[in-house]
């Protein structure tokens, strides 16, 4: 099974409806990201999470929520779905004692809004 | 700000070849880390290799080596041997700073040609 998990895997929308993006991870991992990879503009960073209590705007919040309801589940919402937040949303984790910072990816979520 | 450039939008070699793709990078942090992430069609994100920025030896994994000039803020990438499985987007990034997330360049698709 894989490490990292993410629900939906692809996603029609409509504007203004508001989603939700799951993710879980059996790692054990402290740290968990939300990026979004548009196409040339690689990853960016939405929110990430040191632990439930310790959560944290990234380089692209607005527009955006997270929630992190135990140590191996975080997610990501979109309050009110708008077209240009269509794009490939990828949960991470990483491990703060590994000390490399090495991110483990999910499979990724396809979003499209219309 | 830290920033990660990657400045092949594309590349293309023969099966068999050998080839380099290019990634700068600037940091203010001392301690750090550099990771090259391949992306296949299947868009899971796949680690193909790290580098510490305090050791000097350049990192290899089989037929995957980086040349980390750190005075000139460079990392590339270089695959021997290319095979068709290695077409696929590729990722230099680097740890951004504390809360350990990395910063991505905008990717190099590579194209392996029969």
């Amino acid at each position: 099974d894989a490490d990292v998990t993410q629900t939906p895997r692809n996603r029609i929308t409509k504007t203004g409806k508001r989603i939700m993006l799951e993710c879980s991870q059996t790692k054990g991992h402290d740290r968990m990201y939300w990026y979004r990879q548009d196409p040339g503009l690689g990853l960016r960073l939405i929110y990430y999470s040191f632990d439930v209590k310790d959560i944290n705007k990234g380089e692209i919040s607005d527009g955006y929520s997270v929630s992190r309801q135990a140590q191996a589940k975080f997610s990501l919402s979109l309050e009110s779905a708008i077209p240009n937040q269509t794009a490939l949303y990828f949960c991470a984790t990483s491990d703060f004692r590994d000390g490399t910072y090495e991110q483990y990816f999910g499979p990724g979520t396809r979003l499209t809004v219309t | 700000a830290q920033t990660v450039t990657q400045s092949q939008p594309e590349m293309s070699v023969q099966e068999a070849e050998t080839v380099t793709l290019s990634c700068t990078y600037d940091t203010s942090e001392s301690d750090y880390y550099l990771f090259w992430y391949k992306q296949p069609p299947s868009r899971q994100m796949i680690l193909v290799i790290r580098q510490e920025a305090y050791k000097q030896q350049n990192a290899t994994e089989n037929r995957f080596s980086v040349n980390f000039q750190k005075a000139a803020k460079s990392f590339s990438l270089k695959i021997s041997d290319s095979q068709l499985g290695d077409a696929a987007m590729y990722f230099c990034a680097s740890r951004g700073g504390s809360q350990g997330n990395l910063i991505f360049g905008k990717g190099t698709k590579l194209s392996v040609k029969p």
